[in-house]
């Protein structure tokens, strides 16, 4: 199956500094990937739709100067939390989306970063 | 706008025995697909099944099945012959052609199983 991978896997960070967490498709191409927020206990909110070569589709409710997104390459997304606050604290998912044929396309996950504000 | 709705926070299933999940979702689109999501202990999201909304033939994969009922919005999701790997919590998803591929996840159900 596709595997999408993240890096770091968890982080620890002084408040106000930025974070960037790496989310790639290790096999195929993503023109388009997702990243979710997960609260403990919790389900999966999504934050933005990411786009290569494109501005990032933010969600309603989530600052996007706050949460910087970057398409870079067919295989590269990257979220940068900026000014980190202990709010931010949080699981970081993301997800890639395999284009095939039909809708939908198969979304395949990456492992999650855990962030962690002091 | 999609909604999923999970009314069981918590199930204990003894193992070897069956367990239903329930899920109930609201869209007015007709173009959907509905999901159910497996979240171990690792965090890694792992997709058990997906249903077409216009295929009234349940989904099956193993151990696991929907009974999935359009008219009433809800897709269930059973597992048979419990096995102590099926612990973990479990999503149900939606995602409407209108939303390019944006899925819409329920609050969770934990699975417990007993040995």
């Amino acid at each position: 199956g596709a595997v999408v991978s993240q890096h770091p896997s968890w982080v620890i960070c002084k408040s106000g500094t930025s974070v960037k967490i790496e989310c790639r498709s290790l096999d195929f191409q993503a023109t388009t990937m997702f990243w979710y927020r997960q609260f403990p206990k919790q389900s999966l909110m999504l934050m933005a739709t990411s786009n290569e070569g494109s501005k990032a589709t933010y969600e309603q409710g989530v600052e996007k100067d706050k949460f910087l997104i970057n398409h870079a390459s067919l295989t590269l997304s990257t979220l940068t939390v900026t000014s980190a606050h202990p709010e931010d604290s949080s699981f970081y998912i993301c997800s890639a989306r395999r284009p095939g044929t039909s809708f939908p396309d198969t979304q395949y996950f990456g492992p999650g970063t855990r962030l962690t504000v002091l | 706008a999609q909604t999923v709705t999970q009314s069981q926070p918590e199930m204990s299933v003894q193992e070897a025995e069956t367990v239903t999940l329930s899920c109930t979702y609201d869209t007015s689109e007709s173009d959907y697909y509905l999901f159910w999501y497996k979240q171990p202990p690792s965090r890694q999201m792992i997709l058990v099944i997906r249903q077409e909304a216009y295929k009234q033939q349940n989904a099956t994969e193993n151990r696991f099945s929907v009974n999935f009922q359009k008219a009433a919005k809800s897709f269930s999701l059973k597992i048979s012959d419990s096995q102590l790997g099926d612990a973990a919590m479990y999503f149900c998803a939606s995602t409407i052609k209108a939303a390019g591929n944006k899925l819409t996840f329920g609050g969770g159900t934990r699975v417990l199983v007993k040995p």
